[in-house]
């Protein structure tokens, strides 16, 4: 059984276009975390929810909105995509928000911007 | 700024040999939590090894250990008696006392046969 999965694995669109990219994770976890990982394979935090609650939210663009519909879920949609959005997006999970606890990431999403 | 340094880009080492992964890191905290992430081409992010600061010993996970100086702020990975599936990239990251984890640029490990 996959811990965290996100859906779709590879995501190619045109400039401007809306997309959402998926996360679910079947550990239980009460923390869900989103990742950007640029060309340069930098990976940066985006937003962390806890139990349905956004506790981190770096600088990002606005056109970034995660939605967290329930615990074992942390979706992400981005509007109005852009060129500068090609990356590979890594949802992740820990049992809680607190630091002895391991985060446990899912297999990434390579989205292109055309 | 809390930043996290890995100064090797890339790294290649011939199979069964014991590489050093070097990363520094910069902060004003005294209680914080280190890692080591694996990277493998297929993507996943992998924990290899976890540090926690005010424990002086290293950690250390099979093949994997790290020496942790601390007044250095320093937190490199050894891996003994390398594998050909140690290929990957290593991510040294740290985590604040608001739970975000910084993550550095990584280091390219090549094993060769």
């Amino acid at each position: 059984d996959t811990a965290v999965s996100q859906t779709p694995k590879y995501l190619v669109t045109q400039m401007g276009n809306d997309k959402s990219i998926k996360c679910e994770q079947n550990l239980g976890h009460d923390t869900m975390y989103w990742y950007k990982q640029d060309s340069k394979k930098f990976l940066k935090i985006m937003f962390s929810y806890n139990n349905k609650e956004l506790i981190i939210n770096e600088t990002v663009p606005n056109r970034f909105s995660p939605k967290s519909p329930d615990k074992a879920h942390l979706n992400l949609h981005i509007n109005s995509l852009e060129l500068g959005d090609s990356a590979v997006y890594f949802c992740a999970s820990s049992p809680r928000r607190h630091r002895t606890d391991t985060q446990y990431f899912g297999p990434g999403t390579r989205l292109t911007v055309l | 700024a809390q930043t996290v340094t890995q100064s090797q880009p890339e790294m290649s080492v011939q199979e069964a040999e014991t590489v050093t992964l070097s990363c520094t890191y910069d902060t004003s905290e005294s209680n914080y939590y280190l890692f080591w992430y694996k990277q493998p081409p297929s993507r996943q992010m992998i924990l290899v090894i976890r540090q926690e600061a005010y424990k002086q010993q290293n950690a250390t996970e099979n093949r994997f250990s790290v020496n942790f100086q601390k007044a250095a702020k320093s937190f490199s990975l050894k891996i003994s008696d390398s594998q050909l599936g140690d290929t990957a990239m290593y991510f040294c990251a740290f985590m604040n006392r608001d739970d975000k984890i910084i993550f550095g640029k990584g280091t390219r490990l090549h094993i060769l046969p």
